[in-house]
């Protein structure tokens, strides 16, 4: 089974801020690597898939990088409705889906 | 307009087996590269992925869950239904269906809003 362990766990930064979010596979996924958003009482919404490509709809601010084991998903500039929990889930083999990353108001 | 709805009980019983019926819209699971799958979160916990069934009938399951889950579709009546047996009161979650098309690596770019599962005597 692949894991997917994502870092941090919790952070909190302030509207403006640029926060970046890990999130790393046991085995290399090539670029089979997406992120979703999710927020209280809300199903997850899909912000990027293939590792960097950006979702329709979704904000410029919001980009991913990363092949084989390692992966990054960075917000440029934080704003207010970017408070949420963020996963990354791996396509490559199954699916599986990292812990979340907490992302609060500081 | 692609929209899914989970739908089934609210409370089983430990032992009990879910059965939990995924009805969509505004595709079609006979489509090449078309997928439904299912995935759980506990309350306050993460995202564990299920289990999902494509276009073709393939299917796949969380090697931890396979022997509990099956997963099938009626592609007449919009329809993917999974089934889980041996209910505990770990197995509490909202459960989602999502869809995912073949260009998407993937990625569940639609979900359903999800049903609350409670297990409990």
């Amino acid at each position: 089974d692949i894991q997917m362990t994502q870092s941090p766990s919790s952070l909190s930064a302030s509207v403006g801020d640029r926060v970046t979010i890990t999130c790393r596979a046991s085995q290399s996924i090539s670029s089979s690597l997406n992120w979703y958003q999710q927020k209280p009482g809300r199903a997850p919404k899909l912000l990027i898939f293939a590792a960097s490509s950006l979702q329709s709809g979704v904000p410029s601010r919001f980009s991913g990088s990363g092949s084989g084991t390692d992966f990054t998903l960075t917000i440029s500039s934080l704003q207010p409705e970017d408070f949420a929990t963020y996963y990354c889930q791996q396509s490559y083999s199954m699916r599986t889906f990292g812990q979340g990353t907490k992302v609060e108001i500081k | 307009q692609i929209t899914l709805k989970e739908s089934g009980p609210t409370l089983v019983k430990p032992t009990q087996t879910l059965t939990l019926t995924c009805t969509f819209s505004g595709f079609s699971l006979s489509t090449s590269g078309v997928s439904v799958g299912w995935i759980r979160q506990p309350p306050g916990k993460a995202l564990e992925w299920l289990a999902l069934i494509y276009w073709d009938d393939d299917k796949r399951y969380s090697p931890s869950l396979k022997s509990r889950l099956t997963i099938t579709k009626d592609t007449s009546k919009n329809q993917v239904v999974l089934t889980m047996t041996n209910m505990d009161p770990v197995d509490t979650a909202t459960y989602y269906c999502a869809h995912t098309a073949g260009i998407l690596n993937g990625a569940m770019d639609h979900w359903g809003q999800g049903t609350l599962v409670i297990v409990s005597s």
